[in-house]
């Protein structure tokens, strides 16, 4: 079946040190592509989309994901992580010919000890 | 400008009662779409309307829940009846154009357990 999927389901990291989240998925076709982050007992806000153009898209809060093609994967990155950025992170697809819906991955928790 | 605004925040309610959840979505945005999170299943789309006509409602679990939207800046989703198993946070959401490409912007969600 097409999806999507985060290969971390708990990350945890000390703070300053760097990061990268994995997302692929099995769509074919163009797709559009998104990050989106979930503090604790909040909603999801959108950190970084891809449409098209260059591949490696800069979000909000110092987010950065590639969309590599060939790999199917649009993973998250960010250098240098803080407290604050402990939080849940969604990969979500656009799949082509399928409206505006978004499909969602299982998400990644991602813990940042002080 | 006011975001996509959801009540009730939390309900509370006992097996086999009726519950209603309401989304007003961002004024001028014409697609609106209702997610739902449980830890076990994640975030799992329900149903999306465009220009107040249900598009998808593949996601929508069976004949107890039911979606509509009779006007552009309102929306329900029913439960009828409720059970224990539907305990999960309801999301409405909304974006401009039905097409892809468009960014969807969340709700801050319904809190929904049923006992």
């Amino acid at each position: 079946a097409q999806s999507v999927s985060q290969h971390n389901h708990h990350v945890i990291l000390s703070e300053a040190a760097s990061l990268e989240l994995g997302c692929n998925y099995s769509y074919g076709g163009t797709v559009n592509l998104f990050w989106y982050v979930q503090y604790p007992g909040q909603h999801l806000q959108l950190l970084l989309k891809y449409f098209s153009g260059d591949p490696l898209v800069k979000g909000i809060k110092g987010f950065e994901a590639e969309f590599i093609k060939s790999k199917f994967s649009f993973n998250l990155r960010k250098p240098s992580v803080q407290w604050s950025d402990t939080a849940e992170y969604f990969c979500a697809v656009n799949p082509p010919n399928q409206g505006g819906k978004l499909i969602f991955g299982q998400g990644t928790e991602l813990s940042v000890k002080p | 400008d006011a975001g996509v605004i959801q009540s009730p925040r939390h309900e509370v309610t006992e097996m086999g009662q009726e519950v209603t959840l309401r989304c007003k979505p961002i004024s001028g945005h014409n697609s609106l779409f209702w997610y739902r999170q449980t830890m076990m299943r994640g975030l799992e789309l329900l149903i999306y309307f465009n220009n107040n006509v249900p598009i998808d409602d593949s996601g929508m679990p069976e004949d107890r829940f039911s979606a509509k939207m009779p006007n552009a800046s309102f929306s329900t989703l029913k439960i009828q009846p409720s059970e224990p198993r539907d305990s999960a946070v309801y999301f409405c959401a909304s974006s401009l154009g039905g097409v892809s490409g468009n960014t969807i912007y969340f709700g801050e969600g319904s809190w929904l357990t049923v006992v």
